[in-house]
């Protein structure tokens, strides 16, 4: 079974650094890119980014450039997105999920991780 | 363009058909893939391709494209269709961006 599991919830406060996980499993982790998905509280899916384990290639949303880094290590499977001072404002749901590019499609997500930036 | 527009809600009454639909210029290139969100859950794609549904997914749910516009539709909806409906495909940059519409909130009456 192909699947995503992403690390638990995070509360920081602003200004602090955090970086969460996507662990891929039940298929070729260099195979395919894995994508990030930002749901702010209450609001739509927004595209943030999108990383190829096999080689790094690393593509992302303008909205997302310079805010965010990802990056994957493949020996375990692993996917990242990272932030170095993080805001309230990125308090959201973020979901990686694997991206099939040639069919232009996200299949499967992983089950979000919740991170909550508050004073 | 980078954009995908949704109707914001939709409403069905139960067993009828409902159509959702997404325009946007990128669906001139691509096609649009379709995810659907219950509350509290990750998104789950339904509809990819030009009309392809991933495994375990009803035969009750179809696309379609037209020019700029993508279609959702579900034939004899069910209460547990309730959800939210996202479209997204890659976007007409020629990058490797891809964009996600706004979301459709659809009730089954």
């Amino acid at each position: 079974e192909v699947q995503l599991v992403q690390s638990g919830a995070e509360v920081k406060k602003p200004g602090e650094s955090l970086k969460i996980s996507c662990k891929g499993s039940g298929y070729s982790f260099t195979s395919y890119w894995i994508g990030w998905v930002r749901q702010m509280p209450g609001k739509g899916l927004e595209w943030m980014g999108i990383i190829y384990p096999g080689d790094s290639d690393t593509r992302y949303s303008p909205s997302f450039q310079g805010q965010v880094t990802i990056s994957a290590d493949k020996s375990i499977s692993t996917a990242y997105l990272q932030w170095s001072s993080l805001k309230a404002s990125d308090t959201a749901m973020y979901y990686c999920a694997r991206a099939i590019a040639a069919a232009g499609v996200f299949d499967p997500w992983g089950q979000g991780t919740l991170v909550t930036v508050s004073s | 363009s980078s954009e995908l527009t949704q109707d914001p809600a939709v409403s069905v009454a139960l067993g009828q058909t409902v159509r959702i639909t997404c325009q946007g210029d990128s669906l001139r290139s691509y096609y649009a893939s379709w995810y659907q969100q219950k509350p509290g859950q990750a998104p789950v794609l339904v509809i990819y391709g030009k009309n392809n549904r991933p495994s375990g997914i009803p035969d009750r749910f179809s696309g379609s494209s037209s020019g700029n516009t993508a279609s959702l539709t579900i034939t004899g909806a069910q209460a547990e269709d309730e959800a939210d409906y996202y479209c997204n495909s890659r976007d007409s940059s020629g990058n490797l961006n891809w964009v996600f519409g706004g979301g459709t909130k659809l009730t089954v009456l």
